[in-house]
């Protein structure tokens, strides 16, 4: 089993809508969790860090349900420029991040 | 520099032959990571360098991928005898250090596009 799991989608959504990824993870020791941004053909970016209290940062929204080992991110009112490959990931006890494959989201006019 | 610098960001090399990658991470970074990424799929770690430790090489595929950091400041993964297989674009990342919870402080390269003929 992966350590991290994300539906690779992609989701197709039109400008306005809300969209939410989901991601489950296997080891109930990871630390810290975060969800990365990567356009085509770019390096990943950060995008936001995930707590158990939540934390939003304008039309995103993360959560992390550490008895269910599972994170998500909602994005409201998409964006064009919100089309990217959104991913989920870990941070270990051995130092490391560890990435899920991704969801490709598409923001359509 | 201000960012972490990789090179070449393009090889294209044969079947066979050896290449090396470096990277150079942001000035002061005591941590240094390589990840690969092949098309469509998610990034796989391959090795970890934290200051002085030992590195972290659990992620390496194979006996014909190794990697150094001289100087606690620039790497260079090499792959040996490369095989399709190994085509892909390889990342490297730098960190200010361990950190626990909250911002982990990693900044990618822009990554060597890799392919192997």
């Amino acid at each position: 089993r992966k350590e991290v799991e994300q539906d690779p989608g992609p989701f197709n959504v039109p400008e306005g809508a809300t969209v939410a990824f989901n991601c489950t993870y296997s080891n109930s020791a990871s630390q810290s969790f975060f969800w990365y941004r990567q356009d085509c053909r770019k390096e990943p970016k950060l995008l936001m860090s995930v707590y158990s209290s939540g934390n939003e940062d304008g039309r995103f929204t993360a959560q992390l349900n550490r008895a269910s080992q599972y994170i998500s991110l909602l994005i409201r009112d998409s964006k064009l420029s919100d089309s990217a490959t959104y991913l989920c990931v870990l941070y270990n006890q051995g130092g490391k991040l560890i990435f899920g494959q991704g969801t490709e989201l598409s923001v359509k006019p | 520099g201000a960012g972490v610098s990789q090179s070449p960001s393009n090889k294209v090399t044969e079947k066979g032959k050896d290449v090396e990658l470096r990277c150079d991470p942001i000035s002061g970074h005591t941590a240094l990571y390589w990840y690969r990424q092949s098309l469509g799929q998610g990034l796989e770690f391959l090795i970890y360098f934290q200051g002085n430790s030992a590195p972290d090489k659990s992620g390496l595929p194979s006996d014909r991928f190794s990697a150094e950091r001289t100087g606690g400041s620039v790497s260079t993964l090499t792959i040996q005898r490369t095989q399709q297989e190994d085509s892909a674009v390889y990342l490297c990342a730098s960190s200010p250090g361990r950190s626990g919870t909250g911002r982990p402080g990693y900044t990618f390269g822009s990554g060597t596009r890799l392919t192997v003929v």
